[in-house]
């Protein structure tokens, strides 16, 4: 089947910290894969995709890279800020066999102290 | 364009009553999806919809229902609410490969 695993939260770090975010997924077929970023009170919005293997999608200084050997699609921020406390989602979505589902990880909060 | 919106923002019910969630869109996007998202679970599809007459169930169906007689819009029925409903909802269109959120309706059924 398809499905997420995320690490668990909460996360806290201090500001200008390194960020890694660790995200596997299973899936039927050839996935896209993203990490969606739900700041408080806020619905999900895209934060960075990456459609096949070895794509490295990026956004706002964040990064992830597509990694079928591994089955992963971590996310790192070399230098967190105090405004990128939000909960991250690692998601995929599969072909239109299964109605392009998004399949969802946990969510995993991050808490950035100045 | 404002995207996907969702009303109310907030609701409470007691048990066993009904109410329907709204979501619009003005993207115009075929694909339309229902989600709840609880602690510790995620995001969980409940229902969705490739277009205009034609929807399906997702992973946890169970309590809602679904229309879809317009491209705009796709509402959420819950007929007898109950206490395990209680949670934020996020209705969502997408083009491609990406979704788009609406902000959530964060509903207590006491």
């Amino acid at each position: 089947g398809n499905s997420v695993t995320q690490m668990e939260g909460p996360v806290t770090l201090s500001e200008e910290a390194f960020l890694t975010i660790n995200c596997t997924y299973t899936a039927t077929g050839y996935p896209s894969l993203f990490w969606y970023v739900q700041y408080p009170g806020e619905g999900l919005q895209l934060l960075l995709k990456a459609t096949k293997a070895d794509d490295k999608g990026s956004n706002k200084g964040f990064e992830a890279t597509y990694r079928k050997e591994t089955t992963s699609f971590h996310l790192e921020k070399g230098s967190v800020q105090v405004s990128d406390s939000a909960v991250y989602f690692c998601a995929l979505s599969v072909g239109p066999e299964t109605g392009n589902q998004f399949y969802f990880g946990t969510g995993t909060s991050l808490t950035v102290i100045p | 364009n404002a995207g996907v919106t969702q009303t109310p923002k907030f609701q409470v019910l007691k048990t066993g009553q009904s109410m329907t969630l709204q979501c619009a869109q003005d993207m115009n996007h075929e694909y339309m999806s229902w989600y709840r998202q609880d602690p510790g679970m995620g995001l969980r599809l409940i229902h969705y919809s490739v277009g205009a007459g034609i929807t399906d169930q997702g992973e946890v169906p169970n309590g809602y229902n679904v229309s879809r007689s317009t491209t705009e819009d796709f509402p959420l029925r819950l007929l007898s609410a109950a206490p395990s409903q209680t949670s934020v909802y996020f209705c969502a269109s997408r083009k491609n490969t990406e979704a788009f959120f609406g902000q959530g309706t964060r509903l207590t059924v006491v």
